[in-house]
């Protein structure tokens, strides 16, 4: 069965300063990846996507993320944060036997100190 | 478009009663899915249907949660009797199939109901 793994429960970041967050999949065929964003009180937003293609995909809000098939990873980058960046953020799996059905890492919880 | 609406936003209510959530899902979505949200289990997929009809419903906890889907703009989720640990945030999505697969599809999701069973 696909799983997804993210290792960073928590993680502090001064704004203005670069975020990345780490996704780590299990998966037999080519995965169809995402990133959504909840911010507080609030629903998920989708970030990005990959599908097929150039493996470094851009989003939005600034926000980018790289596949690689040979480390199974799909990392989250910002160059630079901003306060309104404070969130959760999860890496999702999508596709295979499983069919329409997302499958959600654990999230990791950013938190920007001024 | 409005995007997938959720009522309530929050509930509260006492153990024993039945909770029921609604969702509208965007319009000329085809998929619809119902999520729970929680500290412990993270976000967890609990049923969706296609095109009105139950596809998967695997991920329904108990008995005591059902969901329907009378049209194609409405959705409801219900838990009768309600259990303290059933409180969570549950949130509805919907899609649509894109171009070239099944799976390259990406999902809109409300803004969710919190519950909170006493």
């Amino acid at each position: 069965a696909q799983s997804v793994t993210q290792p960073d429960i928590h993680i502090t970041v001064s704004e203005g300063a670069s975020l990345e967050l780490r996704c780590n999949y299990s998966y037999g065929a080519t995965p169809y990846l995402f990133w959504y964003v909840q911010s507080p009180g609030q629903g998920l937003q989708l970030l990005l996507k990959y599908f097929s293609g150039d493996t470094l995909v851009q989003g939005i809000k600034g926000f980018e993320a790289e596949f690689k098939r040979s480390q199974s990873s799909f990392n989250l980058r910002k160059p630079s944060v901003h306060w309104s960046d404070a969130a959760e953020y999860f890496c999702a799996v999508v596709g295979g036997a499983a069919g329409n059905k997302l499958t959600f890492g654990g999230g990791t919880r950013v938190l920007v100190k001024p | 478009d409005a995007g997938v609406i959720q009522s309530p936003r929050h509930e509260v209510t006492e153990m024993g009663q039945e909770v029921t959530l609604r969702c509208k899902p965007i319009s000329g979505h085809d998929y619809l899915f119902w999520y729970r949200q929680t500290m412990m289990r993270g976000l967890e997929l609990l049923i969706y249907f296609n095109n009105n009809v139950p596809i998967d419903d695997s991920g329904m906890p108990e008995d005591r949660f059902s969901a329907k889907m009378p049209n194609a703009s409405f959705s409801t989720l219900k838990i009768q009797p309600s259990e303290p640990r059933d409180s969570a945030v549950y949130f509805c999505a919907s899609t649509t199939i894109a171009g070239g697969g099944s799976a390259k599809t990406i999902q809109y999701f409300g803004a969710g109901t919190r519950l909170s069973v006493l």
